[in-house]
């Protein structure tokens, strides 16, 4: 499968311990984002990639959020010191440059207990 | 950012065809109109895209309104594997803007 690919699937943690997820885009892809979405809504939009340059980050990721994409290939997102409201599913996707859709992972499911 | 309205929910029954539509009034001529797909436990799927011409491919048509104000998807013969969330989106043409608004979509209920 040379899709996107995230990893765990699934993530239990408790109230202020700290978590990683990682992200392999389509390998050709400079392009690379995360996403977040709850549970009936749409995803939205947290941080973008170019290559390894972070080039956009939403008002939604807090300062407890940081991602990271060295060497311009996999990509890592951490939260720290974790809420209850951070329950979510974290998608990732990739792109080739300009208007190529978006191609995304099936997510990594975090419950904050 | 322009935003788009769809239906909260649309049924079909199987092998009939289905007509998505979507609101974008206030779209800029430089916004592409893109549509995915979220099937039950997995991410979003690329469906098609248009800027002004109609557009076909292998799963679906796109019906852009000669004004573009609106759009419709048309899933041709609707198969229960088609059951999802279907999301129009536009998207900024020269920036191929990364920000997505997905909004709510439609969920497409296809009755065996």
């Amino acid at each position: 499968d040379t899709g996107v690919s995230q990893d765990p699937r699934h993530k239990i943690t408790k109230r202020g311990q700290n978590v990683t997820f990682r992200c392999d885009p389509i390998s050709e892809h400079n392009r690379l984002y995360w996403y977040r979405q709850t549970l009936g809504q749409g995803p939205e939009f947290l941080t973008y990639f170019q290559n390894e340059a972070q080039l956009e980050k939403s008002r939604l990721l807090s300062d407890r959020f940081s991602a990271e994409r060295p060497k311009g290939s996999f990509s890592t997102l951490e939260i720290q010191r974790t809420e209850q409201g951070d329950s979510a599913m974290y998608l990732c996707a990739s792109s080739l440059g300009g208007d190529s859709p978006l191609h995304f992972g099936n997510g990594t499911r975090l419950t904050v207990t | 950012d322009a935003k788009t309205t769809q239906p909260n929910s649309m049924e079909s029954n199987e092998e009939e065809p289905v007509h998505l539509p979507c609101n974008h009034s206030t779209i800029s001529g430089t916004d592409y109109i893109h549509w995915y797909r979220q099937l039950p436990s997995q991410g979003p799927e690329y469906v098609i895209h248009g800027l002004t011409s109609n557009v076909n491919n292998r799963m679906a048509s796109l019906a852009i309104a000669e004004d573009r104000k609106s759009s419709t998807l048309i899933l041709h013969r609707a198969t229960l594997r088609d059951a999802a969330v279907y999301y129009c989106i536009l998207r900024a043409y020269q920036t191929g803007a990364n920000n997505l608004f997905f909004g709510t979509g439609t969920r497409l209920t296809v009755i065996p």
